[in-house]
């Protein structure tokens, strides 16, 4: 079945201690991305990889670290997290860079940091 | 500032009634359009995009949406809304200026009998 998926879906953690939120494809898309979304503010683009190797800031890069080693696989790190990251959080991916293609949306993560 | 607006924030209708949701953009020229709906607990689906071409757009579960240039929007409309199309229902924005996404704050419709 051709789908995103991230882990984990659920996560609680504290302040400082860093984490990894795993973002997979199996769709052979060039091009991912991540989102957060917060209540009142809707979706806000993080990071966005056009292919293997690039990567570019979003909206909200601030306190957020992404790599894009394989083309499948787009983990979003989190070095030292802090309150104001707690967030619903998705991983999306296209076909290409191009955009009009439809992006493609994970389940979702939800993180909390107290 | 560059912005994607959607002025309402929850709608409520009747099943079987019409439904109009609105979008407003900020940015120049054409952007590429869409449409996105999030059903609770779920990741978000297209339900439809505009790139160039005729305005009016039809998309999944019979909805569609029509781009006015002169009014930067791009509202949705459905002419009999399904009990099952109650979600959230997001407007995005790409400007055309590198693949960045940018989402309005939603819209949450409830559908009542």
């Amino acid at each position: 079945e051709a789908q995103v998926t991230q882990n984990p879906r659920y996560l609680i953690t504290v302040t400082g201690k860093k984490l990894t939120v795993t973002c997979s494809q199996n769709m052979n898309h060039e091009y991912m991305s991540w989102y957060r979304q917060d209540p009142g503010l809707g979706l806000r683009q993080i990071y966005y990889s056009m292919n293997v190797e690039v990567t570019d800031k979003g909206d909200v890069p601030e306190g957020y670290k992404v790599s894009r080693k394989e083309k499948r696989n787009f983990p979003l790190i989190l070095e030292s997290p802090s309150p104001n990251q707690t967030s619903l959080y998705f991983c999306a991916s296209s076909p290409s860079g191009a955009s009009y293609n439809e992006q493609f949306f994970g389940p979702g993560t939800r993180l909390t940091v107290l | 500032a560059q912005s994607v607006t959607q002025p309402d924030i929850h709608i409520t209708v009747s099943e079987g009634a019409s439904l109009e949701l609105r979008c407003n953009y900020s940015y120049g020229a054409t952007p590429y359009l869409f449409w996105y709906v999030q059903s609770p607990g779920q990741g978000l689906q297209l339900l439809l995009k505009y790139f160039s071409g005729d305005t009016l757009v039809q998309g999944i579960k019979g909805f569609e949406a029509e781009f006015k240039r002169s009014q930067s929007s791009f509202n949705l409309r459905k002419p009999s809304v399904h009990w099952s199309d109650a979600a959230e229902y997001f407007c995005a924005v790409e400007p055309d200026t590198g693949n960045q996404f940018y989402f309005g704050t939603g819209t949450s419709l409830t559908v009542i009998p």
